[in-house]
């Protein structure tokens, strides 16, 4: 069964420190997401992405944050200059044109140093 | 962002008894409700769906129930079975903008 996978399963960085997290979502979705989940609390949505473009971002996804498809099959997620409370799970999905079930990744644990 | 809720963080039932997962949604221009089920340092899976032209979605032992003048809908589990033990993830969306409630920690007690 065709599968979202991310890169790593777990990253730890320095404080001020840039991290690129990697996700290759199903080949034949469509429309790409990031969420994270702090531990303990909820899954929370960060960007949205289809047709090469941002569709929605959340009030979390700051100009600290991007989002790009580079090569149509990576989607990857940069956090330019990480702070502590970017900790989290980071959680890569995708979804097939209309059908509203999201396929998640098993997500990068991030733990900002 | 507070468009999906769920309010109870945990529920306990015995094996063999029904769960009823619950959760509230505020935005009436949304299309489509989803369960998710989620185990420990895995992402959240697809469980459930439901149009929102519709008010009931069963599926094996797992039913989902929407009423769309009560902005609420449920999740119903019948038998529980030790393995259902996750947490739980209702889901609303619009157009391709999905969001998420906060999860309901069930756990089923053999």
């Amino acid at each position: 069964e065709p599968e979202v996978t991310q890169t790593p399963s777990h990253q730890v960085t320095q404080m001020g420190q840039e991290v690129i997290l990697r996700c290759v979502p199903i080949s034949n979705h469509l429309y790409f997401y990031w969420y994270r989940q702090i531990l303990g609390q909820k899954v929370e949505f960060l960007v949205s992405f289809y047709n090469n473009e941002i569709s929605e971002k959340s009030e979390i996804f700051d100009d600290q944050f991007s989002v790009e498809r580079p090569d149509g099959s990576n989607f990857t997620l940069k956090i330019r200059s990480t702070k502590l409370e970017d900790s989290a799970m980071y959680f890569c999905a995708s979804m097939w044109q209309g059908s509203g079930k999201l396929f998640f990744g098993s997500g990068t644990q991030l733990s900002v140093l | 962002d507070q468009q999906v809720k769920q309010n109870s963080p945990s529920l306990s039932v015995q094996e063999g008894r029904i769960s009823i997962l619950n959760c509230d949604y505020t935005n009436s221009m949304f299309d489509y409700f989803l369960w998710y089920k989620k185990y420990p340092a895995e992402g959240p899976t697809f469980l459930i769906s439901i149009s929102s032209i519709k008010d009931k979605n069963e599926d094996g032992r797992f039913t989902v129930f929407l009423n769309k003048s009560a902005k609420h809908l449920s999740l119903h589990i019948v038998p529980s079975q030790p393995g259902d033990s996750a947490v739980y993830f209702c889901a609303a969306k619009v157009a391709y903008d999905m969001r998420f409630g906060a999860g309901t920690r069930l756990t089923v007690k053999p």
